[in-house]
Formats: structure tokens, C-alpha cells, sequence
């Protein structure tokens, strides 16, 4: 089946500065990457949309100055958390969806805590 | 407004026995609807996707229905193991192929299984 990576699993930064979380689809081109945001015991939130060589669709509410995503190619989005603060810290999933036949595979998440 | 209703919100049941997750949804125009099983700090795996003319879709232990007209779905899991504690995810996607994030998530149902 299709696998979606992400990477870190976990990382912990102080406030104010950024981070950088990975996320690749390892055998298959994913036409679009979602960003998800998961607090605990609710459900996951969708941050954006993001299309290789485009630039990512952000939900209402979410700020893109300080969630940047690039999608420089079909197998890797980034999202870069700028100037986290303790209340960006959360769970963030990545998705990618296959063409065909329109599945959305997730990642495993990244678990980041701002100190 | 486009809302998925899960119940319950927990369930604890015992090794071996069955149990029955129901998802209500409110979400239009229906394309799919999807159960994802999430371990504690993993992202969510798919466990059937089923679209509209669809009543039931089987995966191992796992036995989803769908009532289009009455807007019901249940994932039925039998002779439970231990393994099965999660929480379960039913969303709905608005478009086939999930793309634009048309996906409508539940909060999902946390079941432990107990020994």
C-alpha cells in the first residue's frame, strides 16, 4: 500500500523559534498533500492544501505567514511553523492522495511541544 | 451545516466480545464515507471507504454499513482483541477523491479493549 512518512515523529523547540516538519510520500506521486492539525481528544483539523509548484490553500483561520508550506515536488510538502508560541503546540498530520483511486493516506504525525 | 456525529464518544468492552460504532452525518453532496482507525499518536489507517450505492464493506474484523437515505453508518467490530484499542474515525467526503479537503471528520469513538 501507499506510505506516507513524516518527519520529525516528535520534537520539542523553544518559543519563538521555528520548525520544520517533513512529510513524503515514499512510492507513489501524490498529486495533493494535506496539513492537519490535531489537539488532544478532538478531532483533525485541516490546515491547508497544498499542490506541487503551487502555492498551498490555507483554511479560514489558519495564518499562513506563520505556517509556511512549500510542495516543491510529488513526493515532499514541508510546513514550517514560524515564531512558535506554547499554544502552537499540538499534532500534526500530513495526508497525500493518490489519483487513483482517491484514497488519502496519513502520516504518522509529528508530536511538537513548545516550551 | 455539514457535520459528522460519532457515538459513543468511549466504549471499554472485553477481550473477545463484539461491539457496534455508529457515525450520523449531515454532509452534502455525499460522495464517501470513510472509518480510519488511530492509534494513540499515530495518524489514522483506512479501514473501508464506501460510496453511495454501497451498504456494507467488510475488512477482516471490521464490518462497515451505509444508509444513504437515513444518513447512517456503523463499523461493527467482532471477537475483539487487544489490539483493537483505538480511536475510530468516520468521515465523509463531500467530492470523490477527497481533493480541496472536502473531508468531514467525526471526533471519533475511543474503545479499549480490556483483557
Amino acid at each position: 500500500g501507499a506510505v506516507v512518512s513524516q518527519h520529525p515523529s516528535w520534537v520539542i523547540c523553544k518559543s519563538g523559534t521555528s520548525v520544520k516538519i517533513e512529510c513524503r510520500s515514499l512510492d507513489f506521486q501524490a498529486t495533493t498533500m494535506f496539513w492537519y492539525r490535531q489537539f488532544p481528544k478532538q478531532s483533525l483539523m485541516l490546515m491547508a492544501t497544498s499542490n506541487e509548484g503551487s502555492k498551498a490553500t490555507y483554511e479560514q483561520g489558519v495564518e499562513k505567514d506563520k505556517f509556511l508550506i512549500n510542495h516543491a515536488s510529488l513526493t515532499l510538502s514541508t510546513l514550517t511553523v514560524t515564531s512558535a508560541h506554547p499554544e502552537d503546540s499540538s499534532f500534526y498530520i500530513c495526508s497525500a492522495t493518490l489519483a487513483v483511486p482517491y484514497e488519502q493516506y496519513f502520516g504518522p504525525g509529528t508530536r511538537l511541544t513548545v516550551t | 451545516k455539514n457535520q459528522v456525529e460519532q457515538s459513543p464518544q468511549s466504549l471499554i468492552i472485553l477481550e473477545g466480545k463484539n461491539c457496534t460504532l455508529q457515525c450520523n452525518y449531515t454532509v452534502s453532496p455525499f460522495s464517501n464515507l470513510r472509518w480510519y482507525k488511530q492509534d494513540t499518536g499515530r495518524g489514522p489507517v483506512s479501514l473501508t471507504i464506501m460510496t453511495f450505492s454501497e451498504n456494507t464493506k467488510s475488512n477482516g474484523r471490521y464490518t462497515a454499513t451505509l444508509d444513504a437515505d437515513t444518513k447512517q453508518s456503523s463499523l461493527h467490530i467482532t471477537a475483539s482483541q487487544l489490539s483493537d484499542s483505538a480511536s475510530y474515525i468516520c468521515v465523509v467526503s463531500r467530492n470523490y477523491g477527497g481533493s480541496q479537503g472536502n473531508l468531514i471528520f467525526g471526533k471519533g469513538t475511543k474503545l479499549s479493549v480490556k483483557p
